[in-house]
C-alpha cells in the first residue's frame, strides 16, 4: 500500500513569489493535514481537510490557503513568500475524522531567497 | 508558555542503557496523548499512544500524569536505532484535526 506522498520534495522560490505544494493521502483516507516545520521549531499545524472542505485552520496568515480535490488529493498554496516560509512542510492523512494517529508524507522542503 | 514543553537535549547515553524523557502540557482539559519518532531529515511516525493507565510496547513505557499533566517515555535497554528526536505530542480538543506538537527531545544512543 502506497504511503502518503508528497511532491516536489525541494522547492527553490524567491521572496514575493507563490509556492504550490501537493499530497496523496493513503488510499481510502479521506481527512488530509498540512503541518509547517521550520529549523528549531516544533510542527506547526496549518490546515485540515475533509471531504473536499476545509475544517481548520492554524494560526497562519491568510496567504496560506489550500484545497482538496475529489479524489481527496490536496494542495498547499503559499502566496506572497517570505524568507520565513522557508521549512519543511509535511501533508498527513488519517483514517479517522479529526486526527488522532496520523501518518505524514516526507515533506517539501521550501527554500525562500 | 508553551502548549507541550520538552526538553531538548540532546541525551547521549550508551547502548543498553534505560533513558526516560518528559514532556509537560498547559491545556489540562487534553483528551489524547501520543509519542512520535522522527529520525534525522524524515517525517515523524507514530511511535505509540499513552493512556492514562499506562502502557508498555516491547522495550518502551510511556506513562501519563493528568494531575501533573506531563507524559513520559522510558526507552530500556537502548539500541543504537533508537536514536532519533521523539516529539511528545497531545490533542487538546476532538474533531479539530489539530495535534499540538512539542518540539522534541533528541536520543543520541552512542556503541
Amino acid at each position: 500500500e502506497a504511503g502518503v506522498t508528497q511532491s516536489p520534495t525541494h522547492l527553490i522560490k524567491t521572496r514575493g513569489q507563490q509556492a504550490t505544494l501537493r499530497c496523496s493521502p493513503i488510499s481510502g483516507h479521506t481527512s488530509v493535514y498540512w503541518y509547517q516545520q521550520a529549523l528549531g521549531l516544533g510542527l506547526q499545524f496549518l490546515l485540515w481537510y475533509d471531504e473536499g472542505e476545509e475544517r481548520n485552520r492554524g494560526n497562519f496568515p491568510p496567504r496560506f490557503s489550500g484545497r482538496q480535490f475529489p479524489n481527496y488529493s490536496s494542495e498547499l498554496n503559499v502566496n506572497a513568500l517570505e524568507l520565513e516560509d522557508s521549512a519543511l512542510y509535511l501533508c498527513a492523512s488519517s483514517l479517522t475524522l479529526g486526527a488522532n494517529v496520523l501518518t505524514f508524507g516526507a515533506g517539501s522542503r521550501l527554500t525562500v531567497l | 508558555r508553551k502548549e507541550v514543553e520538552q526538553d531538548p537535549g540532546p541525551f547521549n547515553v550508551p547502548e543498553g542503557a534505560t533513558v526516560a524523557f518528559n514532556c509537560t502540557y498547559s491545556n489540562s482539559a487534553s483528551q489524547s496523548f501520543f509519542w512520535y519518532r522522527q529520525d534525522c531529515r524524515k517525517e515523524p511516525k507514530l511511535l505509540m499512544s499513552v493512556y492514562s493507565s499506562g502502557n508498555e510496547d516491547g522495550r518502551f513505557t510511556a506513562q501519563l500524569n493528568r494531575a501533573s499533566q506531563y507524559i513520559s517515555l522510558l526507552i530500556r535497554d537502548s539500541k543504537l536505532s533508537d536514536s532519533a528526536t521523539y516529539l511528545c505530542v497531545v490533542n487538546q480538543a476532538s474533531n479539530t484535526g489539530k495535534l499540538i506538537f512539542g518540539q522534541g527531545t533528541t536520543l543520541q544512543v552512542k556503541p
